[in-house]
């Protein structure tokens, strides 16, 4: 099984900030990693697939970058909705599809 | 619009079982692998099972094999998820989700809670 670590487990950061958040798999999964965002109460969101395509809708201020094991999703510039959980998801070697465990980007 | 939801949900006691129907609209659902996705409380995303399109192949996380079983029913538009045996572990919000040809969850329905407790 993929284990996916995601780091940190919490930011603290202002709108119009840059976030900053990162995925790190186990073993590789080439580019085959998602991003997804969830707010309280919310199911979640797809953001970004195959580690930097932007799923229909998102904003351009979300992108994706890496592959192999390390991974990075960022927000150029922090929106108040964009304050949420973010979890990233890896298809590459499965079943199982496996989650990061999360990170949470909160207002400073 | 794709719409997918969750029913089925509820308390029930160690050992029990209950079973869980998504209802989908907005799209041809034959079309589309389904699956559950589950969130214990307060934590992070676990992915449970998968069912391919034509209902022909199923998948499951290690720790729920033998307890459950996904099946759908295409003519209904509808995805199940029969649980048995439940643990207190398997206390959870119980999402389906629309599984994308590219392996990524694309549509989620709002969820289902399962409580198991005595």
């Amino acid at each position: 099984e993929i284990v996916l670590t995601q780091s940190p487990a919490t930011l603290s950061l202002s709108p119009g900030e840059r976030a900053t958040l990162s995925c790190r798999a186990s073993q590789s999964v080439r580019n085959y990693l998602a991003w997804y965002q969830q707010k309280p109460g919310q199911a979640p969101r797809l953001l970004i697939y195959d580690a930097s395509n932007r799923a229909t809708g998102v904003p351009a201020r979300f992108s994706g970058s890496g592959s192999g094991t390390d991974f990075t999703l960022t927000i150029s510039s922090l929106e108040p909705e964009d304050f949420a959980l973010y979890y990233c998801q890896q298809r590459s070697n499965w079943p199982p599809l496996t989650f990061g465990g999360g990170t949470k980007v909160e207002i400073k | 619009e794709v719409q997918l939801l969750g029913s089925g949900g509820g308390l029930v006691q160690p050992g029990g079982s209950l079973r869980l129907s998504c209802a989908a609209s907005g799209f041809t659902f034959s079309s589309y692998a389904m699956s559950w996705v589950r969130q214990a409380p307060g934590k992070g995303l676990e992915w449970v099972s998968a069912i391919t399109g034509s209902g022909g192949s199923t998948y499951y996380t290690d720790s729920v094999k033998g307890r459950c079983t996904i099946s759908r029913d295409n003519s209904k538009n509808t995805l199940y998820l029969q649980m048995n045996s439940l643990r207190a572990e398997d206390t959870a919000l119980y999402y389906c989700a629309r599984l994308w040809d590219k392996l990524y969850f694309d549509n989620w329905g709002q969820g289902t809670l399962v409580t198991v407790s005595s």
